[in-house]
């Protein structure tokens, strides 16, 4: 199965509306970290986490690895978020082997 | 500031031709870099990763090599293609633990 699940695969939100995705996972990762894909391919790093919260302007994650799994809210949604949003995770000290997940596809109604 | 350069944006190749992308990394010495796949629509695959000159450790192969001739530099290649090889190509960079990838390249095999 998938070392790293993530849900929805999909979701399509209107713009101002607030969402919540997440990753799963059956590997013992000690950091995780989220990309967004915007459409043009451009992968950029949201964030790296150790166990807890992090915040930044409208996007907010959290990651508990006792549980094994991570969070990504997006408040008041806006069309510059639309993409394909991928957590990814390290079982290990440096980022040599991350793991990603298959990816949130993103998008929103004007 | 650190800036990543792939080459080229593009290609369009015909099965059993040779293939070579590069990577360049500005403002970093030494950085730990990575070669990732992504299918159309898919997640990433990591391939390689290189932490120093002459040094490349293979993640996984599919008939593909890869090279670090420079501190900066990262190459990508292959003497005969597959038509399994299109999708596209991402090269990246470690920088305080946390992943950073270039605009890519798009191959296709035809």
């Amino acid at each position: 199965g998938d070392k790293v699940k993530q849900s929805p695969s999909a979701l399509s939100l209107q713009e101002g509306t607030n969402s919540a995705l997440r990753c799963n996972f059956s590997i013992a990762a000690t950091t995780v970290q989220w990309f967004l894909q915007n459409p043009r391919g451009s992968l950029i790093n949201l964030f790296y986490l150790v166990p807890g919260t992090k915040e930044n302007g409208r996007l907010k994650s959290a990651f508990d690895s006792k549980e094994s799994y991570s969070t990504l809210h997006i408040r008041d949604a806006q069309l510059e978020d639309s993409g394909t949003y991928f957590c990814a995770a390290d079982p290990g000290t440096g980022s040599n082997r991350l793991t990603f997940g298959k990816g949130t596809k993103f998008s929103l109604i004007p | 500031a650190q800036t990543i350069h792939q080459w080229p944006v593009a290609e369009i190749k015909a099965v059993g031709s040779p293939l070579s992308l590069g990577c360049t990394i500005k403002g970093k010495s030494s950085p730990n870099l990575y070669w990732y796949w992504q299918a159309t629509g898919g997640t990433l695959q990591q391939l390689f990763y290189s932490i120093t000159v002459g040094q490349v450790e293979s993640v996984v192969q599919l008939n593909l090599s890869a090279s670090r001739p420079k501190d900066d530099q990262f190459i990508l290649s292959t003497e005969k293609l597959l038509l399994s090889h299109s999708g596209f190509y991402l090269c990246a960079w470690l920088s305080n633990e946390r992943l950073f990838f270039g605009h890519g390249t798009k191959l296709s095999v035809l």
